[in-house]
C-alpha cells in the first residue's frame, strides 16, 4: 500500500518570493508522483509528473520538482509566486504501469499575498 | 481534445431522489474513474472502470452505482443518499495500459444531499 505525507497544511507567502510544498511518500514497489493543483470550485489540474529518468521535473506555470529516492521525497518548487498560484496543491503517487490508482496527499493550501 | 467534462455542475437532491452524474472523454482512453472529495479533503477513490469493465470498487456503499456504457461515457447512478454523501464528485480518465500514463479530470459536480 501507498501513503503520501504534506506536513504543511497551509503556506502563506508574499507575492514574488519563492516557496517550496514539502511531500513525502511511502511505497514497497516503484511508483509515478504527481502534483496537481485545485482552485476553488474547480476540478484538478497536473502541475507535473514524475514517471522515470531525470529527477528534476519541470511543470506548468513555472513549477518544478525534485524526486529524491533515498528521502523519499517529491518536493514541489516555485522561484517566484504570484497571487494567481493561490490555491490548494496535492500531491499523489500512483502504482507503474496499467490504469492509475491515485493516493493522494491531504493537500497544503498555497496562500499568496501581496 | 484533453478534457473531461462533467454534467451537471452542480447538483441539489432529496434523500429519496434518483439522479445520475455523467462523464464524457473523447481522448481514446479505456480507463475511467470516479474520485469523491469531501470539503477540505483530499480525493478519494471510488470506482475505476478499465476497457468498460469495472476493475476496482473501494467499498463503496451500493447507494452509489457506476456504469460505463462504452469506452467515452461513464455514469454514477445515486439513490437515497445522505446528507453526509455531498461532496465534490470528480471523473478523471487515463489510457489503461502502459508507461507515461496521466489521469486528466473534469471540472466535477457539487452534489448536495438534502
Amino acid at each position: 500500500a501507498q501513503s503520501v505525507t504534506q506536513l504543511d497544511s497551509q503556506v502563506p507567502v508574499f507575492e514574488e518570493a519563492p516557496v517550496e510544498l514539502r511531500c513525502n511518500y511511502s511505497s514497497s514497489v516503484s511508483v509515478y508522483l504527481f502534483w496537481y493543483v485545485q482552485y476553488p470550485n474547480q476540478g484538478l489540474q497536473l502541475l507535473l509528473k514524475y514517471l522515470s529518468g531525470s529527477t528534476l521535473v519541470k511543470g506548468i506555470n513555472g513549477f518544478e520538482a525534485e524526486f529524491n529516492k533515498s528521502q523519499t521525497s517529491f518536493h514541489l518548487r516555485k522561484p517566484s509566486v504570484h497571487i494567481s498560484d493561490t490555491a490548494e496543491y496535492f500531491c499523489a503517487v500512483s502504482d507503474r504501469g496499467g490504469f492509475q490508482k491515485l493516493v493522494f496527499g491531504t493537500g497544503t493550501r498555497l496562500l499568496v499575498s501581496p | 481534445d484533453t478534457e473531461v467534462t462533467q454534467t451537471p455542475k452542480h447538483l441539489v437532491m432529496g434523500m429519496t431522489n434518483k439522479k445520475s452524474l455523467k462523464c464524457e472523454q473523447h481522448m481514446g482512453h479505456r480507463a475511467m474513474y470516479w474520485y469523491k472529495q469531501k470539503a477540505k479533503k483530499p480525493p478519494e477513490l471510488m470506482f475505476v472502470y478499465s476497457y468498460e469493465k469495472l476493475s476496482i470498487n473501494e467499498s463503496v456503499p451500493s447507494r452509489f452505482s457506476p456504469e460505463c456504457p462504452n469506452s467515452s461515457l461513464l455514469n454514477l447512478h445515486l439513490h437515497a443518499l445522505q446528507p453526509e454523501d455531498s461532496a465534490l464528485y470528480l471523473c478523471a480518465s487515463s489510457r489503461a495500459t502502459g508507461m507515461n500514463t496521466e489521469a486528466f479530470f473534469g471540472q466535477g459536480t457539487r452534489l448536495t444531499v438534502v
